[in-house]
Formats: C-alpha cells, structure tokens, sequence
C-alpha cells in the first residue's frame, strides 16, 4: 500500500513569508508525528496528534508554528512569517496506533527560507 | 528529559566486512524502547531495527544486530557484511513506552562503504 507522502517536496519562501506542509499519513494510521531536521542533525520532535486531537505541541519552536489535522487523516504544518533559522526539512510519521507500533516516516519537505 | 549520543560523525568500511555504530542514551525510565534508523540521500527514515528495554536477548535483522547494554545505557548496532546500499546516515533514536511516543534522535552517524 501508499507509504506516507508529504508535499511540496521542496518549498523556498521569502522571510516574512506564510507557508504549509502537507502530510498525508498511511491510511487507517491513528498517530502522526512532526519532527523538523536542521542541516546535519537528527530530527527533533514538533508535535504529535491522535486521530485529530494535537495531544503534544512542547516542540513547536514558535508561536508562529501551528499544525492541523481536523478531520484526523490529512494534517498541515503552517509556518507564519518565516524566518531564515526555519530553514529545515520537516519530516512527517505516522503509526499504526498510539502504543508499541513502529512510525513510517515520508520523504520530508525542504524549507529553504531566503 | 531523554537525551541520545552518537559520538561517531562519520564512519568507513570496506565492502563485504563488519563496522559497529555507537549509541548511548540517558533516562530515568525504565519501559522504553530504543531504535536504529537508516536515512539514505532520498531522506526517507527507514527502521533498521529495535530493541525493547525490557528483553535481555539482543535484537538482529539479517545483517544487522545490536549490543544492548542496560545498566550501561549503550545501544550500538553492528553491520556484517556490509554492501554499497548500506552507505547512509545512521540514526540512533529513544522512545517511552507510555504516553506520548515522540522519538527522540542521536545527531547520526554517516556511514560510507568502500568497494
């Protein structure tokens, strides 16, 4: 079956720029899980949700940072007024349920901030 | 908070012998799971193996097998016969076993085969 897909593949945007990160986890999969890897790094968590309730934002680096996932399937990473220190590839997973099951990671969005 | 250490930036070996990645880790809690993942250039994240905390056997997958250390708080992964698709960054990664299951990720190990 479909792996996780996440889109755009690649995104560059102005600072001061709006922009969204689409996530579309493997269908039926109950968690979802945002993490953001700088240049070099290792991922580093953002968020998670349970179907659709955001059940743990602590990684959020912002206020400008804000993720949906309303009807608990799809979910969007909004980032408002971009900042060159954004600049990431922001990585999505979904898992099977929320306890003991491995996550499936996509192939991640690169946000390059100019 | 969890805390997770890969002290090996960059790692070689030449084709078809056997290297050893790093980890350790810190935590007060005791159900945990820990986890080796492999991100190739594509950037996809693609488990290679776990290890539950609680079970004293060592994991392996084909090639692959971990040195799990408990009390140590060592979780380093040893590849044995390594091929060129092996060539990638290899992350060590931490996860409670209850409540949220966030991962928490080394700063990897980037492994290069030579033929």
């Amino acid at each position: 079956g479909a792996g996780v897909s996440q889109s755009p593949r690649y995104k560059v945007a102005k600072r001061g720029q709006d922009v969204a990160l689409r996530c579309d986890p493997i269908s039926g999969h109950v968690s979802l899980f945002w993490y953001q890897q700088a240049l070099g790094q290792g991922p580093e968590f953002l968020t998670y949700f349970q179907n659709e309730a955001q059940l743990d934002k602590s990684g959020l680096p912002s206020d400008r940072f804000f993720a949906e996932r309303p009807e608990g399937s799809v979910s969007t990473l909004k980032i408002q007024r971009t900042q060159q220190e954004d600049s990431a590839v922001y990585l999505c997973a979904s898992s099977l349920a929320s306890q003991g099951h491995e996550q499936f990671f996509g192939p991640g969005t690169r946000l390059t901030v100019l | 908070a969890q805390t997770v250490t890969q002290s090996q930036p960059e790692m070689s070996v030449q084709e078809a012998e056997t290297v050893t990645l790093s980890c350790t880790y810190d935590t007060s809690e005791s159900d945990y799971y820990l986890f080796w993942y492999k991100q190739p250039p594509s950037r996809q994240m693609i488990l290679v193996i776990r290890q539950e905390a609680y079970k004293q056997q060592n994991a392996t997958e084909n090639r692959f097998s971990v040195n799990f250390q408990k009390a140590a708080k060592s979780f380093s992964l040893k590849i044995s016969d390594s091929q060129l698709g092996d060539a990638a960054m290899y992350f060590c990664a931490y996860r409670n076993n209850f409540g949220n299951e966030k991962l928490t990720f080394g700063t990897g190990t980037r492994l290069t085969i030579i033929p």
